[in-house]
């Protein structure tokens, strides 16, 4: 059974920096493109970045770009989203997933879905 | 402000059909697949389905995607009480570089 776990979510200051990790299990981590997905309760989805399954293809949208950095793990199985500079418009539930190829660029398929952890940016 | 434009809300009594359009552009649904989520109240959103019209082993068959140009549709025949989520399109974006989901419609069973 496939299990994503985020972890790292919390209460941080406007200008501060978290750290998002997800660790994984029940596929063959190396075989897939990861990504983050974000939610603010009661609204929509919005793709915050992806990450091939080498790390040789990363992207960010335009909302994050320059102020998060997603990497990955193959070794241990995890993924992670460093957020630096948060905004209080960075509140949402963050969610760990699985694409279901190993390539994300234009054929992105999310397979999987971790349950979430929350950030809340606010002063 | 959501790169594909799906209805807020869509609604049906059991077993009726309903049908759920995303409209998008030439940079992403026109040129790319539209995948379809699911997602039930309180929960994560699951996958439902892919490459327009493909459905993940568990899907039952009364869902169904299509598309054409830069449009797609969901639709949900023999509607179920236990279809009552929201249901989100997604496609990538080749002007943005970046994966774009719809404004998500919120199906009610009547």
């Amino acid at each position: 059974e496939v299990q994503l776990v985020e972890s790292g979510g919390g209460l941080v200051q406007p200008g501060r920096s978290l750290r998002l990790s997800c660790t994984t299990s029940g596929f063959t981590f190396d075989d897939h493109a990861m990504h983050w997905v974000r939610q603010v309760p009661g609204r929509g989805l919005e793709w915050v970045s992806g990450i091939n399954w080498n790390s040789g293809s990363i992207a960010y949208a335009d909302s994050v770009k320059g102020r998060f950095t997603i990497s990955r793990d193959n070794a241990r199985s995890s993924l992670s989203l460093q957020m630096n500079s948060l905004r209080t418009e960075d509140t949402a539930l963050y969610y760990c997933a699985k694409d279901k190829y190993g390539e994300f660029v234009v054929v992105t398929t999310i397979a999987h879905w971790g349950q979430g952890a929350l950030v809340t940016v606010s002063s | 402000q959501s790169v594909l434009t799906q209805p807020p809300s869509a609604s049906g009594t059991p077993g009726q059909r309903v049908t759920i359009s995303c409209s998008g552009s030439s940079s992403n649904i026109g040129s790319n697949i539209v995948t379809w989520y699911q997602q039930l109240p309180g929960t994560a959103p699951k996958l439902l389905i892919y490459g327009n019209n493909q459905r993940p082993s568990g899907v039952p068959d009364r869902f169904s995607g299509s598309k054409s140009g830069t449009s797609a549709s969901l639709a949900i025949s023999g509607l179920q009480s236990e279809d009552e989520a929201d249901y989100f399109c997604a496609a990538w974006d080749d002007s943005l570089s970046g994966y774009g989901f719809g404004s998500g419609t919120k199906v009610t069973v009547l």
